[in-house]
């Protein structure tokens, strides 16, 4: 089945350092998407990409869709204690009659001050 | 404006116990979907709802977990008879039907522990 590869499983970096991280894939996607999810919280979509080549920032973040339509990557500049979570990248490709959404197992992000 | 609204937020109960867990879509959003995360399988898809119909339950375990969605604003997922096995976070989350749209809406997640 359809899956979706993420890297760095985790991270430790101090503040102030640029993050980067990727999401891979076998099949090709229609759209990605980046979520991050807080402790105790349901993920909060950061960033969503619709065009193969895509570069789209969104403050300190900037994500891109592969060319291949097969992987994206997220970075984030300057990283500051609150970005502290797990990262998740979730694709979705057009199934018969509905887009299936599928999500990768996450990028968990510690930053030390 | 209001996001996706789920209830209860923590449940604990014993082995054997019927769980009904319930979500509240954004207003306006015909897609609603109910997703399981635990630390070995991370965020599994249990089912997609399309204008209030089942689109693909094949993410749902088995004969005991159960959804509905009888109306635009609201979606339950029971467990019956609950298991050890079935303590996880269960995620509701909504959709916009435009075209192309992709993001998903997710709530605060209903974390289950059965004892």
């Amino acid at each position: 089945g359809q899956q979706l590869n993420q890297s760095p499983q985790s991270m430790f970096i101090q503040e102030g350092e640029d993050v980067s991280m990727n999401c891979t894939s076998s099949s090709i996607f229609n759209t990605w998407l980046w979520y991050k999810q807080d402790p105790g919280e349901g993920p909060v979509l950061l960033i969503a990409l619709y065009k193969a080549g895509e570069l789209t920032s969104n403050g300190r973040l900037t994500a891109q869709f592969g060319i291949t339509r097969k992987d994206s990557f997220l970075n984030i500049s300057a990283s500051i204690p609150s970005d502290v979570g797990i990262y998740f990248c979730a694709g979705q490709r057009l199934e018969t009659s509905y887009d299936k959404v599928i999500f990768g197992p996450g990028t968990s992000l510690s930053v030390i001050p | 404006d209001a996001g996706v609204i789920q209830s209860p937020r923590h449940e604990v109960t014993e082995m054997g116990q019927e769980v009904t867990l319930r979500c509240k879509p954004i207003s306006g959003h015909n897609s609603l979907f109910w997703y399981r995360q635990t630390m070995m399988r991370g965020l599994e898809l249990l089912i997609y709802f399309n204008n209030n119909v089942p689109i693909d339950d094949s993410g749902m375990p088995e004969d005991r977990f159960s959804a509905k969605m009888p109306n635009a604003s609201f979606s339950t997922l029971k467990i019956q008879p609950s298991e050890p096995r079935d303590s996880a976070v269960y995620f509701c989350a909504s959709r916009p039907n435009r075209v192309g749209a992709g993001e998903l809406f997710f709530g605060e997640g209903s974390r289950l522990t059965v004892l």
